[in-house]
C-alpha cells in the first residue's frame, strides 16, 4: 500500500507566525510532491510542487524535501486567517496519492 | 476561462440511476485525471488519461464506473447505477507530461 501520512491535526497558529506541515511517504519510487490547500467545501489548489531534494520558497510558501527521509513538508510565513484550510500533501509520479490532509486554522 | 471546468457543479440522484459528469481540461495539457473525495479524506485516484488512451484505472473503479475521452479533449465519468455510497465529490484535474496537476471545482453527487 503506498501511503502518504500528514501530522494529525487540527492545527492552530498565531496571526503572523510559521505554520508548518509534515508529511511522510512510503513509496520510494514517487518522484514528485504536491502541496494543494482546500477550502471548505472546494476544490483542491495547487500551493507548491517540488521534485528534488531541498527548499524550494515561493513568497510566504517554502517547501522542502528529503528523499533519504521520505518527508516532505511545507512552511507558511506571516501566516495570514485566509490561509486557515486543510493542506493536502500529495505524492507520486503520473497519478498522485493523497494524505487526508491537516486542518490549519489561523488565530487572529 | 482558461482552468479545469466541470459540469455539474451538483447532482442528486436516485439510487439506480445512471449519472455522468463531464470535464473539460485546460486546453493544452494531454493528461486527465479523475478522483474522488468523501468528507474527511483526501481524493483518491480513479483513472487517468494520456491524450484518448486510457492508462490507469484504480481498483476502487468497479464496473459500474466508465471514463472516457474521446478524441482526447474533455473528458466523462459515468456512474451506472448508482447507491448511496457513491455519494462524494468527483474532481477531475488535468497536467501536461511533466507538469503538476490543476483541479477543476468538482461534481458534488448525492446519491438519495
Amino acid at each position: 500500500q503506498k501511503e502518504v501520512e500528514q501530522n494529525s491535526g487540527p492545527l492552530s497558529v498565531p496571526e503572523g507566525a510559521i505554520a508548518s506541515l509534515n508529511c511522510t511517504y512510503s513509496d520510494r519510487g514517487s518522484q514528485s510532491f504536491f502541496w494543494y490547500r482546500q477550502y471548505s467545501g472546494k476544490s483542491p489548489e495547487l500551493i507548491m510542487f517540488i521534485y528534488s531534494n531541498g527548499d524550494k520558497e515561493d513568497g510566504r510558501f517554502t517547501a522542502q524535501l528529503n528523499k533519504a527521509s521520505q518527508y516532505v513538508s511545507l512552511l507558511i510565513r506571516d501566516s495570514q486567517p485566509s490561509d486557515s484550510a486543510t493542506y493536502l500533501c500529495a505524492g507520486g509520479n503520473e497519478k498522485l496519492t493523497f494524505g487526508t490532509g491537516t486542518r490549519l486554522t489561523i488565530i487572529p | 476561462d482558461t482552468g479545469v471546468s466541470q459540469n455539474p457543479r451538483h447532482k442528486i440522484t436516485k439510487r439506480g440511476q445512471n449519472v455522468t459528469f463531464r470535464c473539460d481540461p485546460i486546453s493544452e495539457h494531454n493528461r486527465l485525471y479523475w478522483y474522488r473525495q468523501t468528507l474527511g479524506q483526501g481524493p483518491e485516484f480513479l483513472t487517468y488519461f494520456q491524450n484518448e488512451a486510457q492508462l490507469e484505472k484504480s481498483r476502487l473503479l468497479s464496473d459500474r464506473f466508465s471514463a472516457e475521452r474521446p478524441k482526447g479533449s474533455f473528458s466523462t465519468l459515468e456512474i451506472q447505477r448508482t447507491e448511496q455510497g457513491d455519494s462524494a465529490m468527483y474532481l477531475c484535474a488535468s497536467s501536461d507530461s511533466r507538469g503538476p496537476a490543476f483541479f477543476g471545482q468538482g461534481t458534488r453527487l448525492t446519491v438519495v
